[in-house]
């Protein structure tokens, strides 16, 4: 079945740190790729997606580059704030199917 | 852009009584509604699909006489939980899909539900 595996956190960097957050998926098919922010107590706000095979996906300083080849969609900010600090979930979704699978969540906490 | 407003963004009820939580899109038609569930730490549980004008499709375990789920329009989704149990206390987050336009998904701001 289709799957995405995510780094687990938490991840704890400081302020003006390089983000990486590493992401994998398996899909039977052409899925899309999406990163997911959740705020403490908040719902989720989509960050960035990419539909296809090279595209890059950027919001915010956030970019993710969709890699068919690795089957991967790592999460990369260069220079974080503490502003950042959050769960971050990756997923995809498939053309033909009709729900989003999610990773597990990386918790992200950024230090002054 | 885009926007479901969920609501009660949190509700403290006693054990027995039920919970309706509601979920709407406000700048679109939503053909499909999800329903998820999350612990504290944990990634989103997705507990059921609905479809306006049709019976929910829930997931593996998923109760559906506990869940109620009912998408009577294009742009409402409730969820009741009936008889609630200490054990269902937990983060419910709902999200809507459009039925025009690019494939995309977007949530509400979660509702926190505490049974005592």
């Amino acid at each position: 079945g289709n799957s995405v595996t995510q780094m687990e956190g938490p991840v704890t960097l400081s302020e003006e740190a390089f983000l990486t957050i590493n992401c994998t998926y398996t899909a039977t098919g052409y899925p899309s790729l999406f990163w997911y922010v959740q705020y403490p107590g908040e719902g989720l706000q989509l960050l960035l997606k990419a539909t296809k095979a090279d595209d890059k996906g950027s919001n915010k300083g956030f970019e993710a580059t969709y890699r068919k080849e690795t089957t991967s969609f790592h999460l990369e900010k260069g220079s974080v704030q503490v502003s950042d600090s959050a769960v971050y979930f990756c997923a995809l979704d498939m053309e033909y199917g009709n729900k989003l699978v999610f990773g597990a969540g990386t918790i992200l906490r950024v230090k002054s | 852009g885009a926007v479901v407003s969920q609501h009660p963004s949190w509700v403290i009820c006693k054990s027995g009584t039920s919970v309706k939580i509601e979920c709407r899109s406000l700048d679109f038609q939503a053909t499909t509604m999800f329903w998820y569930r999350q612990f504290p730490k944990q990634s989103l549980m997705l507990m059921a699909t609905s479809n306006e004008g049709s019976k929910a499709t829930y997931e593996q375990g998923v109760e559906k006489d506990k869940f109620l789920i009912n998408h009577a329009s294009l742009t409402l989704s409730t969820l009741t939980v009936t008889s609630a149990h200490p054990e269902d206390s937990s983060f419910y987050i709902c999200s809507a899909r459009s039925a025009r336009g690019p494939r995309g998904y977007t949530f509400g701001s979660g509702t926190r539900l505490t049974v005592v």
